[in-house]
């Protein structure tokens, strides 16, 4: 059973802040992705990533930076937090191209 | 780029009461999949259509996928309290990219 973590469900960071949001999955997928879920506007891709140190720009890459290391860990960053990156966050892995993604939990962010 | 809209963005029915969605792209698709997400929950994989004219069932779900590939439905038939949650379609395209709809949310009353 594909098990997708997230490092926090809810986080609260100030206006400027360097935010790190991590996702670690464990069932050696390729792929993986990160998440914005605002209401009304459904999953929009950040970024997403198909090898170690690979990475490729979603829809709406602005203000986001991405990192992975490791196979099974892909980490989002927030170089300087802003109050519209208040959202709900998503990573999701998949086990190729044409396959279905796993989704995370979730972090609840909170930019005040 | 690639869009992918749905219809409608909400849904009210009465338990027993029948319930679609509908989901359109923008371009031709490589294959479309659903995914359901409870309350407080995550995206959970439903099915993924690949041919088209394909159409697949999962006990009261019927999936449809368009025959030029670029709109599918889902159709919940005598929904259930636990069929509540929100109802996604994404569209692959040859690329592989996967576009998500703005998503359907179904509420059902007991």
């Amino acid at each position: 059973d594909v098990k997708v973590t997230q490092s926090s469900r809810y986080l609260v960071k100030r206006t400027g802040e360097k935010v790190f949001l991590e996702c670690v999955q464990d069932m050696d997928h390729e792929n993986m992705f990160w998440y914005r879920q605002d209401p009304g506007l459904g999953l929009r891709l950040i970024y997403f990533s198909y090898d170690v140190k690979m990475k490729e720009k979603g829809d709406i890459p602005e203000g986001y930076s991405v990192s992975r290391e490791k196979k099974e860990r892909f980490s989002l960053i927030l170089e300087s937090a802003s109050t519209n990156q208040t959202s709900m966050y998503l990573c999701a892995s998949s086990r190729g191209g044409r396959f279905e993604q796993y989704f995370g939990p979730g972090t609840r962010l909170t930019v005040t | 780029g690639q869009q992918v809209m749905q219809i409608p963005q909400y849904q009210h029915v009465q338990e027993g009461e029948d319930f679609t969605t509908y989901c359109n792209s923008s371009t031709t698709l490589s294959n479309i999949q659903w995914y359901k997400q409870r309350p407080g929950g995550h995206p959970v994989f439903l099915i993924q259509l690949v041919k088209s004219g394909e159409v697949k069932k999962q006990k009261r779900l019927t999936f449809q996928f368009g025959e030029a590939k670029k709109n599918s439905s889902l159709h919940i038939t005598a929904t259930q309290t636990t069929d509540v949650g929100t109802y996604f379609c994404a569209g692959q395209d040859a690329g592989n990219m996967l576009t998500f709809g703005g998503g359907t949310r179904l509420m059902v009353k007991p």
